[in-house]
């Protein structure tokens, strides 16, 4: 299947410090990537959608300005979690979905990044 | 998209096979069955999808029943590797609203 990275793996920061994560397609491009918080003993909550070149599309209780995805090619997007606080701790995701099958195509995720905001 | 029931827990002896239900009785014509596993603390891994016909890759096989109402996950030979939790996801592939939510899934427990 396609391969889907993430950067860093884990994150320690200081409250109210910004943290960026990467997520990058190694092998195909990603026409449209995919943004996920999981907090302990929970399931995966979408966060926000985006299309190379358009602004993200959030979920309903996801602040556009907290959290800032830019997905400016298609084997790039980040995320940003600005003046980070310790309940913003999390597992955050990425995945991706493009190729040849681009629309229509499966998702495929990163191994994730561990954020801890002291 | 269709809502999906799976059971919260699930136990299997290793090297036995892994039969995995999930019930989405409110599914339309054109929405695809998903299954993916994530194992501990790693990202959702991508296992095997269908619409109508039984699908079998190298990781596993997908029963669909007739009436696409239930669907079975099949592991043929499980192995400690294979614990995780498993989501089956109904959606409606391309559109605008073609991305995957995942419910609470099945934690499979492969036992030695």
């Amino acid at each position: 299947g396609a391969v889907v990275s993430q950067h860093p793996s884990w994150v320690i920061c200081k409250s109210g410090t910004s943290v960026k994560i990467e997520c990058r397609s190694l092998d195909f491009q990603a026409t449209t990537m995919f943004w996920y918080r999981q907090f302990p003993k929970q399931s995966l909550m979408l966060m926000a959608t985006s299309n190379e070149g358009s602004k993200a599309t959030y979920e309903q209780g996801v602040e556009k300005d907290k959290f800032l995805i830019n997905h400016a090619s298609l084997t790039l997007s980040t995320l940003t979690v600005t003046s980070a606080h310790p309940e913003d701790s999390s597992f955050y995701i990425c995945s991706a979905r493009g190729g040849l099958a681009g629309a229509t195509g499966t998702q495929y995720f990163g191994p994730g990044t561990r954020l801890l905001v002291l | 998209d269709a809502k999906t029931t799976q059971p919260p827990s699930m136990d299997c002896a290793e090297g036995r096979a892994a039969n995995l239900p999930c019930n989405h009785s409110t599914i339309s014509g054109n929405e695809y069955v998903y299954w993916y596993r994530q194992i501990h603390s790693q990202g959702p891994q991508y296992i095997i999808h269908g619409l109508k016909n039984n699908e079998t890759n190298e990781m596993a096989s997908l029963i669909i029943t007739e009436d696409r109402k239930s669907s079975t996950l099949i592991l043929p030979h499980a192995t400690l590797r294979d614990t995780a939790v498993y989501y089956c996801i109904v959606l409606l592939r391309g559109g605008s609203n073609y991305k995957l939510t995942f419910g609470k899934g099945t934690l499979l427990t492969v036992n030695p």
